[in-house]
Parts: C-alpha cells; structure tokens; sequence
C-alpha cells in the first residue's frame, strides 16, 4: 500500500476563496482522522469518520469548515472562505481501529493571504 | 480524558541515551500510552505503544510503573537524525479520544 494520500501538498490562496484538501487512506483502514497543526496550537484534531460517518467534529472550528467521506478511499476537507488563519499544515491520518496505530499523510501547507 | 504533560525541549548529544517522561495522573484503567515521533514536515509516525511495565521494540523502549501516572519513551544511542517532536498520548481503545489528542510535544534536539 502506498500509505495514506494527500493532495495538493501545497496550496496558496487568496483570503475569501474556497479550498479543498483530499484525502486516501489507507485500505481496509475504517476510522479516517483530520488534524490541523500551527505553531501555536500544535497537532489539532477536527473532525474523524468510522466507516465513512462522521463521528465526532466537535474539533472544526467553525461553520467555514466541513469535511466529507462519500466512500471508504477518500474523504475531502473543505474551506470557504478561507481566511489567513486558516494557514496550517493539515494532516490526514488513517487507522484500523481507534486507539490503534495511527498512518499519517505527508500533509497539505494551507497558505492563505 | 487523560492530561498529559511533557517537556516542552530536551537537547542531548549524539550517542547518549535519552528519557522523555510523561506525566499522566488521572489515566484510566483502560487507557493505553502510546508514543509519536514527528520529523520537520512530515506528520506524526508511531513510535510504540504499552500499558504497563516495559514494552521495547526495534526503535525504543517505553518504561510504564506500577502506578502508571508516568511514562517514559527511552531512545538508546540517540543520532542527529532523532532530532524530532514526540508526542504522548493517553487513552482506550474505545470512544474516549485520548489517543488523539496531540498537544505540542516534546522537541528533541540532537547535537553532534
């Protein structure tokens, strides 16, 4: 497996756009993870999936925030509108079982000015 | 949920053994400790996992004492390239979300 996908790894927008991060976990993975890190807040957890139903989004911070699972491989972060405080790399993170192991994609680094 | 607290920094030379110790006084019966180990622009990547006395693995060792309200991640012979964040983290393996909560970690930084 190629472990878990993200895409764009990089993604520069202007304040008041929508953006969108993707996410692959890994298969058979059933539990999907989104976690945002800065400076000042750290590894942030926002939103997770089991089994493609959201479960637990008390971490998103706002309504500008949503995030989606449509089937077991992919799963997408969405932003609109952006603001300059959304800047953050944003990790997708995937696991068997929760409390289990955790396989963490390589990140999205949001910019947004 | 358990609260964990851990160093904020540690610096260390190469070739000496380092200890991180977590504390984690209210953890649950059924709470696992589990550690992570974050290289600079990549995410978090398990170290190892245990629930009490000693777990060792290619990688590291993790001491847990009978109380379990600590927990310390041992890196033997440490290099430049452990120079990394490491994070601890409490809870079971049911709904509880202990083990997803981050924080900011530990940074080691390894000298030569």
């Amino acid at each position: 497996d190629a472990g878990v996908i993200q895409s764009p790894r990089h993604e520069v927008t202007e304040m008041g756009q929508e953006v969108t991060l993707r996410c692959k976990p890994i298969s058979g993975h059933d539990y999907l993870f989104w976690y945002r890190q800065t400076m000042m807040r750290g590894l942030e957890l926002l939103i997770y999936f089991n089994n493609n139903v959201p479960i637990d989004d008390s971490g998103m911070p706002e309504d500008r925030f949503s995030a989606k699972m449509p089937n077991a491989s992919f799963s997408t972060l969405k932003i609109q509108p952006s603001e300059p405080r959304d800047s953050a790399v944003y990790f997708c993170a995937s696991s068997l079982f929760l409390g289990n192991e955790q396989f963490f994609g390589p990140g999205t680094r949001l910019t947004v000015l | 949920l358990a609260k964990t607290t851990q160093p904020i920094s540690m610096d260390s030379y190469e070739g000496q053994e380092v200890n991180i110790t977590c504390s984690h006084n209210n953890i649950a019966t059924n709470d696992y400790i589990t550690w992570y180990q974050q290289f600079p622009s990549q995410g978090p990547r398990f170290i190892i996992q245990g629930y009490k006395t000693k777990v060792t693995n290619e990688v590291a060792s993790l001491f847990i004492p009978a109380d379990r309200k600590s927990s310390t991640l041992s890196l033997p012979r440490v290099s430049l390239s452990d120079t990394a964040v490491y994070y601890c983290l409490v809870g079971d393996k049911g709904g509880s979300q202990g083990n997803l909560i981050f924080g900011k970690g530990t940074k080691l930084s390894v000298k030569p």
